[in-house]
This record gives structure tokens, sequence and C-alpha cells, in this order.
């Protein structure tokens, strides 16, 4: 099973910030299957980054994916308010799934 | 629009089953597979598996295998997913979601059942 890391465990930050979250794989991850995912207390996930770099539907474009391999990032380039949340990120590969730990992206 | 919806909260006792419902509309629900993820409380997020909803074909994942059954009725356009021999370590908040090949965790999520555990 590919294991997922993400760094930092929470980032405090300013709203208008650039948020730079991490993960890395325990091994290589097909990018076509790489995916970061918002969460909101309370709230189901909510799809942000499918494929590595593509946004999913109604994703402002503060929000960008990128990496390959085992070194993948999450930027969101300004921070609203409405982006303090926790972003997973998610691979599939071998007929397993797995998410990351967790950010948690905080304001200071 | 997608929308996927769940049963209701349950609480069980340990040994016992729980069965969750996910009732999907909005598109043609055999064209796509159905994930179920849990959330333990305060907890990251864990895939249990998924099921095609064209031929009913699934795959679990190792932690729940042989615990765990997926389907699905066609005719309601809704998924299921019953795990038996409940223990307190399973209290969670159990999310259904539409499996897409691009969106393998998926694109779109029901709104969550909390089932808990406890004796």
């Amino acid at each position: 099973e590919i294991v997922l890391t993400q760094s930092p465990g929470t980032l405090s930050l300013s709203p208008g910030e650039r948020a730079t979250l991490s993960c890395r794989a325990s091994q290589s991850v097909s990018s076509t299957f790489f995916a970061w995912y918002q969460q909101k207390p309370g709230q189901a996930p909510r799809l942000l980054i499918y494929g590595t770099s593509s946004r999913a539907t109604g994703i402002p474009d503060r929000f960008s994916g990128s990496g390959s391999g085992t070194d993948f990032t999450l930027t969101i380039s300004r921070l609203e308010p409405e982006d303090f949340a926790v972003y997973y990120c998610q691979q599939y590969g071998s007929s397993s799934l797995t998410f990351g730990g967790g950010t948690k992206v905080e304001i200071k | 629009q997608v929308q996927l919806v769940q049963s209701g909260a349950e609480v069980k006792k340990p040994g016992a089953s729980v069965k969750v419902s996910c009732k999907t509309s909005g598109y043609t629900f055999n064209s796509f597979a159905i994930s179920w993820v849990r959330q333990a409380p305060g907890q990251g997020l864990e895939w249990m598996g998924w099921i095609s909803c064209y031929n009913g074909n699934t795959d679990y994942a190792q932690k729940v295998q042989g615990r765990v059954t997926m389907t699905t009725d066609t005719s309601t356009s809704t998924a299921y997913m019953e795990l038996r021999s409940l223990r307190s370590d399973d209290t969670a908040m159990y999310y259904c979601a539409r499996v897409t090949t691009e969106a393998t965790g998926g694109d779109h999520w029901g709104q969550g059942t909390l089932v808990t555990v406890s004796s």
C-alpha cells in the first residue's frame, strides 16, 4: 500500500498569503490518479484537483496542483477566508486507494 | 444536478451489523462506480472500497475485507454498504462518493452517515 505523507501538519497563514502544501508518496504514483480534496468542519470532502493539476468544476484558479513521481504540491495563490480548511491528497494505484493524513490551513 | 443522499445516523452494539444506503440522482447510475470512505472522529479519510454500478464488481480495502459487503440496486439508483462484526473502532462518519476515471476518490460525495458503535 502506498503511504502518502503530508506536510506541514498545520499551516498558519493570513488571508491574502500564499499557501504551499506538500504530499510525498512512499513510492512513485500515477499522476493521472492523484488528487487533492478540501474538507471543512461538518462537511464532506470536496474535490479540488484531479489528475495532479486539473481543477474540478467550479474550483477557482487560485488553486493549482503540480508534481510527479513521489512529490506533489497544492498551491493556493492568495488565501481567501473560505479557504481555511483541511486538505487531503489522494492516490490510486495497484488496486489500492489511499489518502494522506491532511494539512490544516488555519488563520494566523 | 448530481446528488448522493445517505441514510441517517446509526447506533450499534459491538458485534452487530450496519447497512448504510446512498441514493443517487442526476446522472446515469450504471455509468459510474461508488466508493465508500470513512472518517473516525478527528481523524483522516480511509478508503473502504468500491463497487461498479455497471456490473457489481467490487474491490475492498484489506483492512475491512471479510467484514464489508457493497451492493447496488439499479432499479432505485442506490448503493449500499454493510459492515459486520462491528467494533468500537468502526465508529466513524461513513461517506459514499461517485467515482470517475479522473477522480478515483470521488467527484461528488454524500453528506455522510455517522455510525456509532457502543455497548
